[in-house]
Formats: structure tokens, C-alpha cells, sequence
């Protein structure tokens, strides 16, 4: 079966562009995860969903992060004015039942973001 | 804060070999530890995951033990493979937080 997919794969931006990332997770995967990832580091918590609620946005580095997943299956995680330390991979990730990390996640391929 | 570290920060091992991951975390207040694999440009795979009543889970060649009390947990490779190439993370949930160690990366010679 497929696994959990982005788009795009390569993305770069001007300084102070908005860029949108999507991610498509498992099929009928209720918990969907983003996570930052700098060169050279593990990947850091942004946000949590589960279905279309977001439960936690505790990591989101600063208001021109913004994620939405209206229906519970696609989500977006939109950057506003983006700045070039935004660039890093950006991982989606989802789990098959609800709580935070209490199941195995699986992980999309990421989106690497280059800002100049 | 949790912090989780890894050591070492990159190995290099001839074909055959059995080799140790380490991983270390600083609040020993976990639900569970998971070992994740992750390929050049690829995202992670998820390898074992450990809830925090157990103490070690196995799958093929590989074993991850899980010491809460001291925050420790190690991989364990046996007869490693070229294939085994790849950066390993660890990482904790504290219920509602997930936090990755830095990495170890593998690369097993030929």
C-alpha cells in the first residue's frame, strides 16, 4: 500500500515568500505529525493532528508557521515571509491510532526547503 | 527539558561486524523510545519501538534494550551488512512530546 507522501520534494523561496508543503498520510491514519529537521540533526517536533483537530502547535517556531488538515487526511503546513532559517527538511509523519507517539509513526520523505 | 544524545556521532565498521548504538536521555519520564533509520534525502523508518514497561524488543539482526532508570538505550546490529548504511536516530515520548537524538551515522565497508 502507499506510504505517507509530500510534495514538493525540493522547494526554494525567496526570502519573504509564502510556501505551502503538503502531506498525505496513510490512509485512514487518525494522528498526523510535522517535524523540522536541520542539516545534521534529529528532526524537531512543529505540530500534532488528530483527524482535523490540532491538538498541539507547542513546537511551531513562530506565528508565520501554520498548518491545517480541514478534512483529517491531507494536511498543509504553510510558511508566511519565509526567512532563511526556515530552511531545513520538513518531515510529515502519521500514526494509525489517536495520543500522542504512543504508536509507530511512519514517515513521508520530506520536503527540503531552501531559502535564499 | 528532555535532552537525548548519541554516541557515537558516526562509525565505520568492515562488513561482518557486530556493532553498538548508543542513546541517552536526561528525564527518564518516558512512554516509550523508538530506533529509526534514515536513508540520504529519504525520510525515517521506524526500526523498534520500546514502551517503557519493556525492556528490550528484537527484530532479525536487530536488538534495542532499554534501561529507564539510568535513560539509556542501545542498538544492537549483528553481522552487519553494507545495506546497514544509513544514520540511526533515537528518539523519547514524554506523552505529548517526541524528542530525536542527533544521530549515529553507520557505514559499514565492504
Amino acid at each position: 500500500g502507499a506510504g505517507v507522501s509530500q510534495s514538493p520534494r525540493y522547494k526554494v523561496a525567496k526570502r519573504g515568500q509564502d510556501v505551502a508543503l503538503r502531506c498525505d498520510p496513510i490512509s485512514g491514519h487518525v494522528s498526523l505529525f510535522w517535524y523540522q529537521q536541520a542539516l545534521g540533526q534529529g528532526p524537531e517536533f512543529l505540530t500534532y493532528f488528530q483527524n482535523e483537530a490540532q491538538l498541539d502547535k507547542s513546537g511551531l517556531p513562530s506565528d508565520r508557521f501554520f498548518a491545517e488538515r480541514p478534512e483529517g487526511s491531507v494536511s498543509t503546513l504553510k510558511i508566511q515571509r519565509t526567512q532563511q532559517e526556515d530552511s531545513a527538511v520538513y518531515l510529515c509523519a502519521s500514526s494509525l491510532t489517536a495520543g500522542f507517539f504512543s504508536d509507530t509513526q511512519y514517515f513521508g520523505p520530506g520536503t527540503r526547503l531552501t531559502v535564499l | 527539558k528532555q535532552e537525548v544524545t548519541q554516541i557515537p556521532a558516526a562509525l565505520s565498521v568492515p562488513e561482518g561486524e557486530n556493532l553498538v548504538l548508543n542513546c541517552s536521555f536526561t528525564d527518564s519520564a518516558i512512554y516509550n523510545l523508538q530506533w529509526f533509520r534514515q536513508d540520504p534525502g529519504k525520510g525515517l523508518t521506524s526500526l523498534l519501538l520500546i514502551q517503557s514497561s519493556q525492556r528490550e524488543q528484537t527484530s532479525g539482526r536487530l536488538n534495542a534494550s532499554l534501561d529507564k532508570s539510568s535513560g539509556r538505550s542501545t542498538l544492537y546490529i549483528a553481522a552487519s551488512q553494507p545495506g546497514d548504511s544509513a544514520t540511526y536516530l533515537c528518539a523519547v515520548s514524554e506523552g505529548q512530546n517526541f524528542v530525536f537524538g542527533p544521530g549515529t551515522r553507520l557505514s559499514v565497508l565492504p
